[in-house]
């Protein structure tokens, strides 16, 4: 129940075109789901991040959709640019509790 | 601020050996994280510790690792004896304890150990 499953693995999109990394989580106690964004050799850096009392956040290129009936959110990158290039990973935590629970992670390499 | 401090950055030894890896968290955070990164097991949580005391350690794969934090600028991960299946980015990570609605845990750069 403390897992979040990301999908896909990998994904290669061409420059300007929408990349869509997906994830899902079993525990209705999660209330905060941030996106950590990784590039190599450096650790993780906080990308954007949402609280299930919205559907969508929004800033700048990146969005967050989150559908808390189907226990699914997704990060959206509009406009992909060969800079995003990097690992995303999608995670989420609940009950004030500082501890997050990290998906995999998702290889995004964008085609200039 | 210099962000969290990670040393070494490269570690390389040989199985048998004790490893210590050290963190600086940022000035200020009163939380502390330890993470394992390898490509088949992804970002792994190791240990937290809050106001210098562990508060989880269910991620700590065995005896042979442990953690420390002396004091709120210091911690330490050690394994021994270090074994070729340790070989992993480890990142140390500091969140502050000032309560926003959005709680950024901040990463350092990690240390790359690779066991022979």
């Amino acid at each position: 129940q403390q897992q979040v499953k990301q999908s896909p693995q990998s994904l290669i999109v061409q420059k300007g075109g929408i990349s869509i990394i997906n994830c899902a989580y079993e525990n209705t106690a999660f209330d905060y789901f941030p996106w950590y964004q990784q590039f190599p050799g450096k650790g993780p850096a906080l990308l954007i991040a949402i609280r299930p009392d919205v559907s969508e956040k929004k800033e700048g290129r990146f969005t967050i959709s989150f559908n808390k009936s189907a226990k699914q959110f997704s990060l959206h990158i509009m406009d992909s640019q060969p800079g995003d290039s990097a690992t995303y990973f999608c995670a989420a935590s609940g009950n004030r509790d500082d501890k997050i629970i990290f998906g995999k992670g998702t290889r995004l390499h964008i085609l200039p | 601020d210099a962000g969290v401090i990670q040393s070494p950055r490269h570690e390389v030894t040989e199985m048998g050996q004790e490893v210590t890896l050290r963190c600086k968290p940022i000035s200020g955070h009163n939380s502390l994280f330890w993470y394992r990164q390898t490509m088949m097991r992804g970002l792994e949580l190791l240990i937290y510790f809050n106001n210098n005391v562990p508060i989880d350690d269910s991620g700590m794969p065995e005896d042979r690792f442990s953690a420390k934090m002396p004091n709120a600028s210091f911690s330490t991960l050690k394994i021994q004896p270090s074994e070729p299946r340790d070989s992993a980015v480890y990142f140390c990570a500091s969140l502050s304890g000032v309560r926003k609605q959005y709680n950024e845990q901040f990463f350092g750069p990690g240390t790359r150990l690779t066991v022979l």
